[in-house]
């Protein structure tokens, strides 16, 4: 159980362009789901919290008018990189929890996202 | 604040010796901790957790850790390590909420033949 998928595994795109990155929970509903992006050879960088039904909280120094995310169903979040450029390049991974409110409660990982912006 | 730091940035093990990987974390309350396993190009995958009970407390394929007060250590362990756990390893703290994460920088574990 609690398992986490992502799509697309991978994806390459012309700068400029922007793309759509899904995270589902596909026996569980989730009613946070996480964002995080890493960079090679590094840890986990949060990026955003999703909430169902209300705006995600991003963290520090994340423009959430270029990382547009959208959490509107209880088993679907999406991020939207608009106007990709090759910076953005990195693996991006979600996550989702079972139920808020409870700190023991452990996060279930997506297989991750590779975008690269040529 | 909660942190934690993974003392060794690099493991490397011969086969079917002993895994030994170190975390040392800080936190203002008892804290929840975790270690993810991560292979090349794949998502995080739970090891284990610790929340409040066992202080010993046993993963996935052979692996366990042991939570030390005293020491705030949370270091994780396997006692014959085989090819596959080649990987990268993320000891993670919680907050008292549970919703933010607080990741180690990793220890990459190579296990030579």
């Amino acid at each position: 159980g609690a398992v986490v998928s992502q799509h697309p595994s991978r994806v390459i795109c012309k700068s400029g362009t922007s793309v759509k990155i899904e995270c589902r929970s596909l026996d569980f509903q989730a009613t946070t789901m996480f964002w995080y992006r890493q960079f090679p050879k590094q840890s986990l960088m949060l990026m955003a919290t999703s909430n169902e039904g209300s705006k995600a909280t991003y963290e520090q120094g994340v423009e959430k008018d270029k990382f547009l995310i959208n959490h509107a169903s209880l088993t679907l979040s999406t991020l939207t990189v608009t106007s990709a450029h090759p910076e953005d390049s990195s693996f991006y991974i979600c996550s989702a929890r079972l139920q808020p409110g409870l700190r023991e409660e452990t996060q279930y990982f997506g297989p991750g996202t590779r975008l690269l912006v040529l | 604040a909660q942190s934690v730091t993974q003392l060794d940035s690099h493991v490397s093990v011969s086969e079917g010796t002993p895994v030994l990987l170190r975390c040392n974390y800080s936190s203002s309350y008892s804290p929840s901790l975790f270690w993810y396993v991560q292979h090349p190009n794949k998502g995080l995958q739970l090891l284990l957790k610790y929340t409040s009970a066992a202080t010993l407390v046993k993963g996935i394929n052979g692996f366990e850790a042991e939570f030390k007060k005293s020491e705030t250590s949370f270091h994780l362990t396997k006692p014959s390590a085989h090819m596959s756990d080649a990987a990268e390893y993320f000891c993670v703290v919680s907050d008292r909420t549970g919703n933010q994460f607080y990741f180690g920088t990793g220890t990459s574990l190579t296990v030579i033949p």
